[in-house]
């Protein structure tokens, strides 16, 4: 069964530090998305991306958190500089293009901690 | 106020028992109505998707949607302990693709 593929699983960063995470989305799948789960809460949206555009980054904290889709298939989020308000899973998903008629699949995430 | 309500749990009931798991939600444009599977330490997985109002079953899992109460729910019959997870509800409206999750509900069942 295709998956999304997510490095690393786990990240330990002090703060003020740079960190990214990797996402490889299933093949063929043009949406990708990252979202961030803080423990005991839902996922919430911080990016969406259509190919390597960016289609909604409304809820990205622009001033520390950077995206990118280079080539429309894999992509990185960045955060620099951490900070501890920042721990949490960060989760990334792709779909089909087109419209979504049922949910997306997602990866098994990274845990980020920061110190 | 968020635009979806779930009760956190935890919630603990013992094998064989039907589990019922709810979540509110204030926006009426939602259209689409999905319940996600978190095991600890992994990502949701996609358990059961419903659109506009009604029920769906799927086996042991029956989802039902009450567009006019604006309230939405899961429920799981003769509960295993591999059911033990914590239960996501997600919506979104017509011609979008962001999903707007509830906080989850932390389901225990107890052998």
């Amino acid at each position: 069964e295709a998956e999304v593929a997510q490095s690393p699983r786990y990240k330990i960063t002090e703060k003020s530090q740079a960190v990214a995470f990797w996402c490889d989305p299933i093949s063929g799948h043009a949406t990708l998305y990252w979202y961030r789960q803080i423990l005991g809460q839902g996922p919430e949206l911080l990016v969406q991306f259509q190919d390597e555009s960016v289609v909604d980054d409304s809820q990205l904290p622009k001033d520390r958190f950077s995206a990118e889709r280079l080539k429309g298939v894999d992509s990185t989020l960045k955060i620099q500089p951490a900070e501890l308000g920042d721990s949490a899973m960060y989760l990334c998903a792709s779909s089909l293009d087109g419209p979504l008629v049922y949910g997306y699949t997602f990866g098994s995430g990274t845990r980020l901690t920061v110190v | 106020q968020k635009e979806v309500e779930q009760d956190p749990g935890p919630l603990s009931v013992p094998e064989g028992a039907i589990v019922s798991l709810n979540c509110t939600y204030s926006n009426s444009a939602f259209q689409y109505f999905m319940w996600y599977r978190q095991y600890s330490r992994k990502g949701p997985e996609l358990l059961m998707y419903t659109y506009s109002s009604g029920n769906k079953e799927d086996g042991r899992f029956t989802a039902q949607v009450d567009k006019s109460s604006k309230y939405i729910s899961l429920f799981i019959r003769d509960s295993q302990p591999s059911d033990s997870a914590t239960y996501l509800c997600a919506m979104k409206i017509q011609g979008a693709q962001k999903l707007v999750f509830g906080q989850g509900t932390r389901l225990t069942i107890n052998p």
